[in-house]
Parts: structure tokens; sequence; C-alpha cells
């Protein structure tokens, strides 16, 4: 079963900043939180990672709580081409599963 | 470089029929999985491989399906006497190593119809 809770949807307009909230209270110490993204029949793109200390890409930031029980993805900018269903994972040296993810809909 | 490469993309299939779906992962990566996605779920964990051994198979993973990497490069997930229910995008994935902290690369899926 997947170890993380995420909203089904969320919604945001253009270029205004969204964050996408996880819940992983089960997180083991040495787990990483990672963050993927799929567009429509595409498979899964990586977005973001994580162990402890926020991280901040070309592409979102991602904000870890202080006990590691949740973190959020932000996107500083929406935009339309961000629209998609994005997982949150936690994962150990093994297998990687997921949950049904949040699907971002971004309007104009 | 290229990424994780799937084939073939999209296969239509009469039930009863076997399909075997092919993946080349990125090149030196020793860890590749296998999910499959219906519509509106995420993706489910099959099984993976670190290098040529199998060392995890999904309660999903029937009789039916047989996944292979022999030379610990490309995989195939063969699929016997399919049925309507297999219908699905098949995803393969592949990282360099068992790290935590190590990205995970996908292939764009191969689509199966059962008909």
């Amino acid at each position: 079963d997947a170890k993380t809770t995420q909203p089904n949807s969320m919604e945001s307009n253009e270029e205004e900043p969204v964050h996408l909230p996880c819940n992983h209270s089960t997180i083991s110490g040495t787990d990483y939180i990672h963050w993927y993204r799929q567009l429509p029949s595409q498979g899964p793109e990586y977005v973001i990672h994580g162990l402890t200390s926020n991280v901040n890409n070309r592409m979102a930031s991602l904000a870890i709580a202080e006990d590691r029980k949740s973190s959020t993805l932000i996107l500083h900018r929406a935009t339309l081409r961000d629209a998609a269903v994005y997982y949150c994972i936690t994962y150990n040296n093994n297998d990687m599963r997921f949950g049904a993810g949040t699907r971002l809909t971004v309007k104009p | 470089d290229t990424g994780v490469s799937q084939n073939p993309r999209h296969k239509i299939t009469k039930r009863g029929q076997n399909v075997t779906f092919r993946c080349d992962p990125i090149s030196e990566h020793n860890r590749l999985y296998w999910y499959r996605q219906t519509l509106g779920q995420g993706p489910e964990f099959l099984t993976y491989f670190q290098n040529e051994a199998q060392l995890e198979k999904s309660r999903l993973l029937s009789d039916r399906f047989s996944a292979e990497r022999p030379k610990g490069s490309f995989s195939t997930l063969e699929i016997q006497r399919t049925e309507q229910g297999d219908s699905a995008m098949y995803l393969c994935a592949s990282r360099p190593g068992p790290f935590s902290g190590n990205t995970i690369y996908f292939g764009e899926g191969s689509w199966l119809t059962v008909v």
C-alpha cells in the first residue's frame, strides 16, 4: 500500500503559486521524499526529492516538515503546462509505490 | 543520452493471446522496475530487478505474468493468455542503484488493449 496521503485534486490560477501537500507519517529515517508528475498519456516525470532540508530546483521547491511527517511541493508560478497528476512518494532501497496522487488543474 | 525506451508503445490483442513488452533502461542503471497503470489510478508496482536478479514480485503479478532481465540490461514482460482486465499501460523505470536518493526514470509506457 502507498505510504503517503495527498488530496485528490487541486485547482490553481495561471501564474499563481501552488502548494501541493503530502502526509507521510510513517516515514523512516532513511527514506527520501520524491515527487513525480504525470502528464496525460506519458510516464511519470521526476520533479524533486529531498531528505530533511528544503530543496529547490528549476521546476519547483520542496518544503519538508521538521518531523518529516509531511512535505509540500511548491510551484512558484503555475503554468498551463503544469497541469498534471502529482505523486508524492517515500521509499527506501527497494520498491517505489505510488498512491493516487493529486490532480492539479490550472485555470487560465 | 537516451532515456528509458519501451516497445511496442501500443498493442491490441485478442483475449487469450500472449504479448511481450520490452524495456531498455538507461545505460548502466542496474535497477529496473515494472509497473501497471489503469485509467485514473497511480502506477501499481509489479516487480523489480537488481541487475539480472528479480528481487521482488507483487501479488498483482499472477502466474500469467513473467518478467526477465537475462543479462542485466534490457527486460521483457510477458503476459500469457491475456484477459480483458490486463488492458492497461505498462510502465518500465530504471535507476542507477539502490540508494534511496537516486531518481527513478520512467519510460513512456506500453499501452495494452485486450479485445
